[in-house]
């Protein structure tokens, strides 16, 4: 069975900071890798997209990487910001007889502060 | 509509009820999802519909679960006889063909579910 963790749970940086968020899922057979952001009481937005085959996906100050043989994810945020402020997840589609399956860990919560 | 909508957005409801949660997906969308956000427990995959059939049902946590979709459109998700533990966040998404190739994934902004 998938599992995903995200390391940390939490993070509180100030304005401005550079930061990594962690991903890990312990069965490398997976389709695709997306990050996704949720704002409090709302639904999820996707981020990134990152395909099996690729190494890394960027856009604007978010760069999000994939080592897909040993299980791991990062997702960079660049000159963080507080608008950033959300709850971070990692999603990994499913191959095989998991074929469009999404399976999400468990989030960060990112605070940036003025 | 230009989003996925839910409905309703808050239900309250007493144990050993029936519920029915509804989502409407993006017109076109043929791929529809049913998630479950439970407050400790993180995003949990319930269902996935492809146009009106359903290859995965693994996810649904018991039999008194059952999820439909008609017409390639609407879907609803039945939660029978609900119990304490039922409470949770229903979410919907949907995408245009397969979301695990496009990554083009729409959340509805979900279901909430108290059960007392």
């Amino acid at each position: 069975k998938q599992e995903v963790t995200q390391i940390p749970a939490a993070l509180s940086v100030p304005e401005g900071e550079n930061l990594v968020l962690n991903c890990s899922f312990t069965d490398s057979a997976i389709y695709n890798l997306q990050w996704f952001r949720q704002d409090p009481g709302k639904g999820l937005t996707s981020l990134l997209l990152i395909q099996s085959s690729q190494r890394e996906q960027t856009s604007g100050r978010l760069n999000a990487s994939l080592d897909k043989s040993s299980g791991r994810s990062t997702l960079y945020i660049a000159a963080s910001q507080p608008g950033d402020s959300a709850t971070y997840l990692c999603a990994v589609w499913g191959g095989g007889t998991s074929y469009g399956k999404l399976t999400f860990g468990q989030g960060t919560i990112l605070t940036v502060h003025p | 509509g230009a989003g996925v909508s839910q409905s309703p957005s808050n239900k309250v409801t007493e144990k050993g009820k029936d519920v029915e949660l509804r989502c409407d997906p993006i017109s076109g969308h043929t791929a529809l999802y049913w998630y479950r956000q439970s407050l400790g427990q993180g995003l949990e995959f319930l269902i996935y519909f492809q146009g009106n059939s359903a290859p995965d049902k693994s996810g649904l946590p018991s039999d008194r679960f059952s999820a439909e979709r008609t017409g390639g459109s609407v879907s609803t998700l039945t939660i029978q006889r609900t119990q304490q533990e039922d409470s949770a966040v229903y979410l919907c998404a949907s995408s245009l063909g397969a979301g695990h190739i496009t990554g083009e994934l729409f959340f509805g902004e979900g279901s909430r579910l108290t059960v007392l």
